[in-house]
């Protein structure tokens, strides 16, 4: 199984600052890797996928990057709605697995 | 515009069996894998099984054989069956499907799941 490992744990930060999200898998996942922000009360929302590919909807302040089997979503500029749980995922190899998640908090 | 509605049980005994249900509407039930998914309290999410329209299944190893999925095609639904549940089951459990791009674009609200004696 591909273990996904999140950095950091949790990140504060002011609106207007950038952020970014680091994940980096235990092996190869090649470019198969996405992103999703989840607030509560809510189901996860596709961020990024194939590590650097916007989904539908997503604002472009938000970019996917990747080298080797390191990943980072950056966020520019944080706007309020940008406060949230942000997962990575990988679908290169069965099963199916997610990172333990990136706490992003007003600082 | 597609939309999952789930529903199922929220309260088990330990030992009992999950049932949870998805419906799909607004968007053609083929060519796409069905998805259980769950986040339990204070982790992360874990990916359960998938389905495809043709009756193809993908499980988590780590529900030790435990879990069933299953597809009705004729009301575009998709089941999750969890037997023998104890405490580490509890969790919100999500359906989800795996779209064009092969990651989990369409959500459903999301069921609360509490396994307590």
């Amino acid at each position: 199984e591909i273990v996904l490992t999140q950095s950091p744990a949790t990140l504060s930060l002011s609106p207007g600052e950038r952020a970014t999200l680091s994940c980096r898998a235990s092996q190869s996942v090649s470019s198969y890797l996405a992103w999703y922000q989840q607030k509560p009360g809510q189901p996860p929302r596709l961020l990024i996928y194939d590590a650097s590919n916007r989904a539908t909807g997503t604002p472009a302040r938000f970019s996917g990057s990747w080298s080797g089997t390191d990943f980072t979503v950056t966020i520019s500029s944080l706007e309020p709605e940008d406060f949230a749980v942000y997962y990575c995922q990988q679908r290169s190899n069965w099963p199916i697995t997610f990172g333990q998640g990136t706490r992003l908090e007003i600082k | 515009q597609v939309q999952l509605q789930q529903w199922g049980a929220g309260l088990l005994k330990p030992s009992e069996t999950l049932s949870l249900t998805c419906a799909v509407s607004g968007e053609s039930f083929s060519d796409y894998y069905w998805n259980w998914i769950r986040l339990p309290p204070g982790k992360g999410l874990e990916w359960i099984a998938e389905i495809n329209h043709s009756g193809s299944t993908n499980y988590n190893p780590s529900l030790e054989s435990r879990g069933t999925v299953s597809i009705d095609t004729s009301k575009n639904q998709f089941s999750l069956k969890l037997s023998s549940v104890t405490a580490a089951d509890t969790a919100v459990y999500y359906c989800a499907r795996r779209g064009t791009n092969r990651f989990f674009d369409y959500w459903g609200q999301g069921t609360l799941v509490t396994v307590s004696s």
